[in-house]
């Protein structure tokens, strides 16, 4: 298996509803990684796991809530979000020799 | 700070018509560089990583070079799907370590 998938595909929340996004990986990669990428525009960094801990969190808003429950599955939650956090976001992992790989991503639309 | 150029921003190309796409970096202690084709709604898919200045790699009509301030993706013949962003990305040593900052990315379209 040396795929990332992503579930849901596509996201429709309104501003005051929580919400999850799942990121899974069985490829033994130690490293998961949360992307924010707007339209037309490339992936920014948001969160990096590491053997299951938060080793970067880019500044991001405390309404986005990343949580690795183990090495195989990561989550990133959802609250009280703003229309401008509609976006794709990506998970993606590490390892070799494939280097990083990434889902394809869930489309949230905040309303 | 890190910084990564991609150039054109967009590029267009006639079915068969070669040309290349140029990432140019600044950057500490590089680690690797990697390029991704992104095609619209979908996640980025890995091309190639390239370690250190002069290496090469190629795949189809596709050839990674990188030297110690740029790389080029060089499109030989290239067919109509084809067309997507290519997207190169350095990553660094240090407290930036595992970090990928990605380019503006060029988007590629091949007329038929």
């Amino acid at each position: 298996d040396t795929e990332v998938t992503q579930t849901p595909k596509h996201l429709v929340m309104g501003m005051t509803n929580k919400k999850s996004l799942k990121c899974e990986q069985h490829m033994g990669h130690r490293a998961m990684y949360w992307y924010k990428q707007k339209a037309k525009k490339p992936p920014e960094l948001m969160f990096v796991y590491s053997y299951e801990k938060l080793s970067i969190n880019e500044s991001v808003p405390s309404r986005f809530s990343p949580e690795c429950p183990n090495s195989s599955l990561l989550n990133l939650h959802l609250h009280a979000l703003q229309p401008e956090d509609s976006a794709l976001y990506l998970c993606a992992s590490r390892g070799t020799p494939y280097g990083y790989t990434f889902g394809s991503g869930t489309r949230l639309t905040v309303v | 700070e890190d910084q990564v150029t991609q150039s054109p921003e967009a590029l267009r190309l006639q079915e068969g018509e070669s040309s290349s796409l140029n990432c140019s970096y600044t950057v500490s202690g590089l680690r690797g560089l990697f390029w991704y084709r992104q095609d619209p709604g979908k996640g980025p898919e890995f091309l190639f990583t390239l370690y250190s200045a002069g290496e090469e790699k190629e795949k189809e009509r596709l050839k990674a070079t990188l030297t110690k301030k740029e790389s080029f993706l060089h499109i030989t013949a290239p067919k109509p799907e084809d067309s997507a962003t290519y997207l190169c990305a350095p990553t660094a040593g240090g407290t930036s370590y595992g970090k990928l900052t990605f380019g503006q990315g060029t988007i590629l379209t091949v007329h038929p």
